[in-house]
């Protein structure tokens, strides 16, 4: 069985600080990864993906994440924060053989203050 | 509309009520899910369905019947709840197998 864990349950940053949330899964086998953003009032948004490739995976809104095979790691990052960057933020695994079961970590609340 | 829509928005019904939840995706996809988000737990799966064909059950009780008349609608029919069924809906759809799913807005549903 597949299983994602999001170390970080509330994270709080000023803007322009640089952000780093974790992300480790455990399947053994080819995966493939992704992170959704919920902004308050809003429904689910598509962040990034990585199938196969560059490791180094840009996304929307400046962020990227790396795909860490050694470490079953997929970490995003952003260089510099905003205050709409506040939200709350799901790192998802697909493992090859886990058919359409989308499995989602706990998430991450981040709040950016100005 | 594009993207995936869900109706109703809010819900607030009675144990001994029934409802259904609706699910519509404009995307051209052929699965489609249901979800529960609860306050402090991982967004849960319930169900799957690829062309038309249930493929999940996430180990759901009977009192959630879903139904999908085609690859565009998906419904949640709800019966006989408990308190502890109050919770977000979310829907979502893919493509195909394993690539990126699309969110709709969900239902916030309350059971008294």
């Amino acid at each position: 069985a597949q299983s994602v864990s999001q170390h970080n349950h509330h994270v709080i940053l000023s803007e322009a600080a640089s952000l780093e949330l974790g992300c480790n899964y455990s399947y053994g086998g080819t995966v493939n990864l992704f992170w959704y953003v919920q902004y308050p009032g809003q429904h689910l948004q598509l962040l990034l993906k990585y199938f196969s490739g560059d490791p180094l995976v840009k996304g929307i809104k400046g962020f990227e994440a790396e795909f860490i095979k050694s470490k079953f790691s997929f970490n995003l990052r952003k260089p510099s924060v905003q205050w709409s960057d506040t939200a709350e933020y799901f790192c998802a695994v697909n493992g090859e053989n886990a058919g359409n079961m989308l499995t989602f970590g706990g998430g991450t609340r981040l709040m950016v203050k100005p | 509309e594009t993207g995936v829509t869900q109706t109703p928005r809010h819900l607030v019904m009675g144990m001994t009520n029934k409802k259904s939840l609706k699910c519509e995706q404009h995307l051209g996809h052929n699965a489609m899910y249901w979800y529960k988000q609860s306050a402090k737990k991982p967004l849960e799966l319930m169900f799957v369905y690829n062309f038309k064909e249930q493929t999940e059950n996430n180990s759901v009780p009977s009192r959630f019947s879903p139904e999908c008349p085609n690859s565009s609608h998906l419904f949640l029919h709800l019966h006989t709840l408990q308190p502890e069924d109050s919770a977000l809906y979310l829907c979502a759809s893919s493509q195909t197998q394993g690539r990126e799913q699309y969110f709709g807005p969900g239902t916030r549903l309350t059971v008294t």
